[in-house]
């Protein structure tokens, strides 16, 4: 079965301060993909990065960037020079094989401090 | 181009009572999913539908629960006699038929049954 564990409930980080978000995965299949969303406090899901199984490179979206170790089974989040608008819930999820249906994490709630 | 919508964006039931949510996805993607997230927890899939079609359905969905894709363009989740445990908040996304992986989600519909 997938699952998705995210072992930060929360974190608090100065402003402009890189932050990592922990993100690890369970799957058997060998073709998979990794998602980070970010959830404000207004409740819509924000779409922020995704890491292909099979993709060699970590993938980058401005300030955000994945750091995908696949043997380690770890996708974590990397924000870097955090913002205050950054504070919000981000959650890991994982959509595995032919499935579209994405599994997710409980998410960390990140709160950035002035 | 418009995001995703859903509609109403909150609603209060008494126990017993059906609901119904509407979501309209973005006009050019064919794939439209429901989740239900309820507080402090990740979100839980429960149906995907690729144009009209429902294709995966999760097995921890009561029969209470049933969703429509009408002609491949707006969707409905209903829910038959609610209960207390129904509240959450019902999200609906969507995403393209080629391109990349990631789902665009709307607002969500709050539920609360009282």
């Amino acid at each position: 079965a997938q699952k998705i564990t995210q072992t930060q409930p929360g974190m608090f980080v100065q402003e402009k301060e890189a932050v990592t978000l922990d993100c690890t995965y369970d799957t058997s299949d060998q073709s998979y993909g990794l998602f980070w969303y970010k959830q404000p406090s207004s409740g819509e899901m924000i779409f922020l990065i995704y890491q292909g199984s099979y993709d060699e490179q970590n993938a980058t979206e401005g300030r955000y960037s994945l750091n995908f170790q696949k043997a380690r089974k770890s996708a974590n989040l990397v924000i870097s020079a955090s913002q205050l608008g950054d504070s919000a819930m981000y959650f890991c999820a994982m959509r595995g094989g032919s499935n579209y249906q994405l599994i997710w994490g409980a998410g960390t709630k990140l709160i950035i401090k002035p | 181009d418009t995001g995703v919508s859903q509609d109403p964006r909150h609603k209060i039931t008494k126990r017993g009572q059906n609901v119904t949510f509407r979501c309209d996805p973005i006009s050019e993607h064919n794939r439209l999913y429901w989740y239900r997230q309820t507080l402090g927890q990740g979100p839980e899939f429960l149906t995907y539908f690729q144009n009209e079609a429902q294709l995966e359905k999760s097995r921890l969905l009561s029969d209470r629960f049933s969703a429509e894709r009408p002609k491949g363009s707006f969707s409905t989740l209903e829910i038959q006699r609610t209960e207390q445990g129904d509240s959450a908040m019902y999200l609906c996304a969507s995403s393209p038929a080629a391109g990349g992986y990631e789902q665009y989600f709307g607002p969500g519909t709050r539920l609360t049954v009282t």
